[in-house]
């Protein structure tokens, strides 16, 4: 268990559907990452938070929001889905916002869209 | 924008072989550069570098950074089946595409 949290695990939903992903990072880290893994494709960043405010913005669609709450666990939206968004989803956690900043990761949330 | 290459993509080795793979950066303000292991599941941390030169070492893994040539190296000694997985190099958030390790009894 690396102590950072997503949820749900597995999710099936239909084209044109929103879905609501969940990440609570490991203790004390406070900033939250997402990213996107498509079926033997690299690990695309989407977006970083750092306690509570957007950081950094990678290949995010505009489809796609996150945000991070006061609590620091973070949501990430994906809406008016499409086959393609069919992707494991990973949320990660590090201390600091830059510099020498190792991530860990959750176990990923697994999409598939319909 | 900043860039990570790796190479090989893919590469297919025997137990016991000595593997190299290869991580070439273009950053604008270098901080450090990061290893993952990427089992079938979330990627596993192996080894941050900061200076140059310094070798990073764990088992039958190490690293090196060559700040001057902007790449870095990961050396796998000895392989075993266990180590086939897919090896990330990563600046800040951004990750290679990785190589693909596959190790063969």
């Amino acid at each position: 268990d690396s102590g950072v949290t997503q949820t749900p695990k597995h999710l099936i939903t239909a084209t044109g559907q929103r879905v609501t992903l969940r990440c609570s990072p490991r203790s004390g880290d406070l900033s939250v990452y997402w990213y996107q893994q498509s079926l033997d494709q690299g690990l695309q960043f989407l977006i970083q938070y750092y306690n509570g405010e957007e950081r950094a913005k990678g290949n995010i669609l505009e489809r796609f929001s996150a945000q991070q709450f006061p609590d620091l666990h973070s949501e990430l939206n994906l809406s008016s889905l499409e086959l393609g968004d069919s992707a494991l989803y990973f949320c990660a956690s590090s201390a600091r916002s830059a510099g020498a900043n190792v991530l860990t990761f959750g176990a990923g949330s697994r999409l598939t869209v319909l | 924008e900043d860039k990570v290459v790796q190479s090989p993509l893919s590469l297919v080795v025997h137990e016991g072989d000595t593997v190299t793979l290869n991580c070439s950066y273009e950053v604008t303000n270098f901080r450090s550069l990061l290893w993952y292991k990427q089992e079938k599941k979330a990627p596993t941390f192996l080894f941050m570098l900061t200076s140059s030169g310094i070798e990073k070492k764990s088992g039958r893994l190490s690293s090196i950074l060559d700040k001057k040539e902007l790449f870095s190296i990961l050396n796998i000694t000895a392989t075993q089946t266990g180590d086939s997985a897919v090896y990330l190099c990563a600046y800040d958030m951004r990750f290679g595409a990785g190589t693909r390790l596959t190790v063969k009894p």
